[in-house]
């Protein structure tokens, strides 16, 4: 079984949708979680990240962790054209050693069509 | 500049090349990495230097060698490459090493094509 798990898509939804992004993993030694924005042609740029379980809000896009079932969400409400793009999941141990090391998602490619 | 640089942005070189990456970072940060991303597989750690000194090879092929002159700069230098190295290879950089995984910052990365 992979670490973690992320249908890769195509994922593609028409403006002003609801978009929900879901990734499972397998090591419970994770304690952060992290969505990553990675448009074509650019480096990943982080969008949020979660510590342990729980939900986070940012505008319009809305982080849940639930580690009972090694499972996380990211949802995007009234998508926008601007929001096509792929979105990794990470995550990594608490902070100390080996604290850097992320493992990710094979990443999800979003389309959010006028 | 700001944040995370990488030159070239593009690259295509024959398997019998030798070229070299280089990343510059203008955060002020201390520990750098350097990740591959192929197409359908997760972005995967390659190296990792703290303060110049490599702390992590993740059983990396030879023909990848890094180079970390100082806590700004990284370099990759390939040689003799196999047409499967073709990916994005990224760097990073964090404020420290023990830094958590969220506060690594991203450059834009090379698109490396082997022929």
């Amino acid at each position: 079984q992979k670490e973690v798990e992320q249908d890769p898509g195509p994922l593609s939804v028409p403006e002003g949708a609801i978009v929900s992004l879901n990734c499972t993993y397998s090591n419970s030694a994770f304690q952060y979680f992290m969505w990553y924005r990675q448009y074509s042609r650019k480096g990943p740029e982080l969008l949020m990240y979660t510590y342990s379980s729980g939900n986070k809000e940012d505008g319009r896009f809305t982080a849940q962790v639930d580690k009972s079932s090694k499972y996380i969400s990211l949802f995007i409400r009234d998508s926008q054209p601007s929001d096509s793009a792929t979105y990794l999941c990470a995550m990594s141990p608490y902070s100390g050693a080996g604290s850097y090391q992320l493992t990710f998602g094979k990443g999800t490619k979003l389309s959010v069509i006028p | 500049e700001t944040g995370v640089t990488q030159t070239p942005r593009h690259l295509v070189m024959g398997m019998t090349n030798k070229k070299s990456l280089k990343c510059e970072q203008h955060l002020g940060h201390n520990a750098m990495y350097w990740y591959k991303q192929s197409a359908k597989k997760p972005l995967e750690l390659m190296f990792v230097y703290n303060f110049k000194e490599q702390t992590e090879n993740n059983s990396v092929p030879s023909r990848f060698s890094p180079e970390c002159p100082n806590s700004s700069h990284l370099f990759l230098h390939l040689h003799t490459l196999q047409p499967e190295d073709s990916a994005l290879y990224l760097c990073a950089s964090s404020e420290r090493l023990s830094s958590s995984g969220y506060e690594q910052f991203f450059g834009p990365g090379t698109r490396l094509t082997v022929l």
